[in-house]
């Protein structure tokens, strides 16, 4: 059964510097997302990425974020200045196109020490 | 603008006993309605949707959830949990008209011999 996978499974990062946290959606699928879940809150809407360009972005998602899409395959959020307030689970997220269900890779736990 | 209320952040139970995790929400337009469940180091895994229709939906594991649009809810329920339910059960709703979900706050469900 296709999947979302997403790598690494848990980084550990100094504040301030750059991560990249990497997805491979569905390979039908033409919507992409990126959620996170800090320890103890919910599961927050960070961006959705549809043709190429964002179709929707929270108001979490500011000049310090970034998502990519560089081939054919991967999907891509960039974090350019972590700080110890991004230290959370971001989880991948793909759907088709037509479709109403999205289905989740098993997340990034991301350490900002 | 939607919101998601899980009123019941732990639910404790024994093997065999009926269960019942609260869901409300709130949107000023139609919603899209989903369970997610995440399994301990796992990603959330949808359970049940409901689009339309009918508004009682099933999961192919015996957990069913009714939508009532009067007192927006949609409250998730199984007759008879065994040890392997054990995990974390988010509520979701997404504009139909769009495809952002918003979670709720997650109801822990560990279910005891």
């Amino acid at each position: 059964e296709p999947e979302v996978t997403q790598t690494p499974s848990h980084q550990v990062t100094q504040m301030g510097q750059e991560v990249i946290l990497r997805c491979v959606p569905i390979s039908n699928h033409l919507y992409f997302y990126w959620y996170r879940q800090i320890l103890g809150q919910k599961v927050e809407f960070l961006v959705s990425f549809y043709n190429n360009e964002i179709s929707e972005k929270s108001e979490i998602f500011d000049d310090q974020f970034s998502v990519e899409r560089p081939d054919g395959s991967n999907f891509t959020l960039k974090i350019r200045s972590t700080k110890l307030e991004d230290s959370a689970m971001y989880f991948c997220a793909s759907r088709r196109d037509g479709g109403t269900e999205a289905f989740f890779g098993q997340g990034t736990r991301l350490t900002v020490v | 603008a939607q919101s998601v209320t899980q009123l019941d952040s732990q639910v404790p139970v024994f093997e065999e006993a009926p269960v019942e995790l609260r869901c409300n929400y709130s949107s000023s337009v139609s919603v899209y309605l989903f369970w997610y469940v995440q399994y301990p180091n796992q990603g959330l895994q949808l359970l049940l949707k409901y689009l339309s229709g009918s508004t009682l939906v099933e999961s192919i594991n015996g957990f069913e959830a009714e939508f009532n649009k009067s007192q927006t809810s949609f409250h998730l329920r199984k007759p008879s949990v065994h040890i392997s339910d054990t995990a974390e059960y988010f509520c979701a709703v997404q504009e139909t008209s769009g495809s952002r979900l918003t979670f709720g706050e997650g109801t822990q469900l560990t279910v005891n011999p």
